[in-house]
């Protein structure tokens, strides 16, 4: 079964700190994707990044970061230089590129930048 | 293009009624699947379906019915609401290429 847990959930900073939400995941699959969703508070979700199970490299975008251990079954995503805008539920997901495809979420990490 | 939508927004239900939640999309897309958001336990999945005239179970299929006649459209219905079923539910969909899911903007039912 595939399971995705991430351990955090609420992280509390104060604007300009670096902030790193984690992510573990659990599955069989050799191939699979992670993805990273954002909720802000209007309740939408918003899709971050992909990353393919066979693309270790870790991505930069802007302020935001990506590091994928497969080693570890991690997928952690960085926040640098937190803004107010920020402040929303971040939720990892693992999708299988095999039969129903199905995504599965962590709990959601809730993320509050204080001014 | 719209994206995914869903209506309604928002929907107040009495135990026992039943409804239907709408979801469609003007992508083209193959893969549509509908989630349910409770606090703290993230989105699971309740229906999807890889094409028109192919549906199945999710994580959590008791108490709803889907169908999927056309590629657009994907609803969900309720058969008979329960306090059980108030959560946020969310559609998404996805081409077949296997990439990221698109989401709607998600439907707010309270069941008293």
């Amino acid at each position: 079964a595939q399971k995705v847990t991430q351990a955090q959930t609420e992280i509390s900073v104060v604007e300009k700190e670096d902030v790193t939400l984690d992510c573990v995941y659990e599955t069989r699959d050799t191939t699979y994707y992670l993805f990273w969703y954002k909720q802000p508070p209007s309740g939408e979700l918003v899709f971050l990044i992909r990353r393919n199970s066979f693309d270790e490299q870790n991505e930069i975008s802007g302020r935001y970061s990506w590091n994928f251990q497969k080693s570890t079954s991690s997928f952690n995503f960085t926040i640098t230089a937190s803004q107010v805008v920020d402040s929303a539920v971040y939720f990892c997901a693992l999708r299988s590129v095999q039969g129903a495809q199905k995504l599965v979420f962590g709990q959601g990490t809730r993320l509050t930048i204080n001014p | 293009n719209a994206g995914v939508t869903q209506t309604p927004k928002f929907q107040v239900l009495k135990t026992g009624q039943s409804m239907t939640l709408q979801c469609a999309q003007d992508m083209n897309h193959e893969y549509m699947s509908w989630y349910r958001q409770d606090p703290g336990m993230g989105l699971r999945l309740i229906h999807y379906s890889v094409g028109a005239g192919i549906t199945d179970q999710g994580e959590v299929p008791n108490g709803y019915n889907v169908s999927r006649s056309t590629t657009e459209d994907f609803p969900l219905r309720l058969l008979s609401a329960a306090p059980s079923q108030t959560s946020v539910y969310f559609c998404a969909s996805s081409p077949p290429t296997r990439s990221e899911q698109y989401f709607g903007p998600g439907t707010r039912l309270t069941v008293t």
